[in-house]
């Protein structure tokens, strides 16, 4: 699965929307992109995923280039229980879910 | 109803001593995994088992084992702990039986936090 590069931290205001970027230059044709959170203290948590079109869902919303080169994750309107890490994770169908570092978001009142 | 659930939520056990974190999935999922997520808040895959193929990722030692004694639960045996065990662990399911256009999202437990002394 291809390596992706994310900021280590970013901060966003109450209401907000939050934009996470995510680098995956070296994405191959059939890998998806994904992404998931996780809380303090408690387990990751799916966000959304897609391969090539914008997703939208009731968390968040996926951008993806033409090139697929990179994503961003979009939190609308950003409230302080989004407060987490957040992972990007480029995976080729039902391979093992890798973790990287990802960026923790803290959202300020 | 909780989705994926761990046992125990806290375990505190001295060095030497063998222990097992249960895990039980009610999503119908065939695949289940073990998580550790070290004090770096590093999250590593130990291993992923369903009922055709179990994978172990080549660095976990041997003194972790995962026991299923049906589809819907993946229980793990640790031997001999050490202090660097101590870690919070996470189970997850997956479905990985049906095709396109499942997105194979993994659902988490809530983390089983070992403390060895």
């Amino acid at each position: 699965d291809a390596k992706t590069t994310q900021p280590t931290s970013m901060d966003c205001a109450e209401g907000r929307a939050a934009n996470l970027p995510c680098n995956h230059s070296t994405i191959s044709g059939n890998e998806y992109v994904y992404w998931y959170r996780q809380i303090h203290s408690q387990g990751p948590q799916y966000i959304i995923h897609g391969l090539k079109n914008n997703e939208t869902n009731e968390m968040a919303s996926l951008i993806i280039t033409e090139d697929r080169k990179s994503s961003t994750l979009i939190l609308p309107h950003a409230t302080l229980r989004d407060t987490a890490v957040y992972y990007c994770i480029v995976r080729v169908g039902a391979n093992n879910l890798f973790f990287g570092t990802g960026t923790r978001l803290t959202v300020i009142p | 109803d909780t989705a994926v659930s761990q046992t125990p939520k806290y375990l505190v056990t001295q060095m030497g001593n063998d222990k097992s974190i249960k895990c039980e999935q009610n999503l119908g999922h065939d695949t289940m995994y073990w998580y550790k997520q070290d004090s770096k808040k590093f999250l590593k895959i130990m291993f992923s088992y369903n009922n055709k193929e179990l994978i172990i990722n080549e660095t976990v030692p041997n003194r972790f084992s995962p026991k299923s004694p049906d589809k819907a639960h993946l229980n793990l045996h640790i031997n001999s702990l050490e202090l660097g065990d101590s870690a919070v662990y996470f189970c997850a399911s997956s479905s990985l039986a049906r095709g396109p256009p499942r997105n194979y999202g993994y659902t988490f437990g809530s983390g089983t936090r070992l403390t060895v002394v």
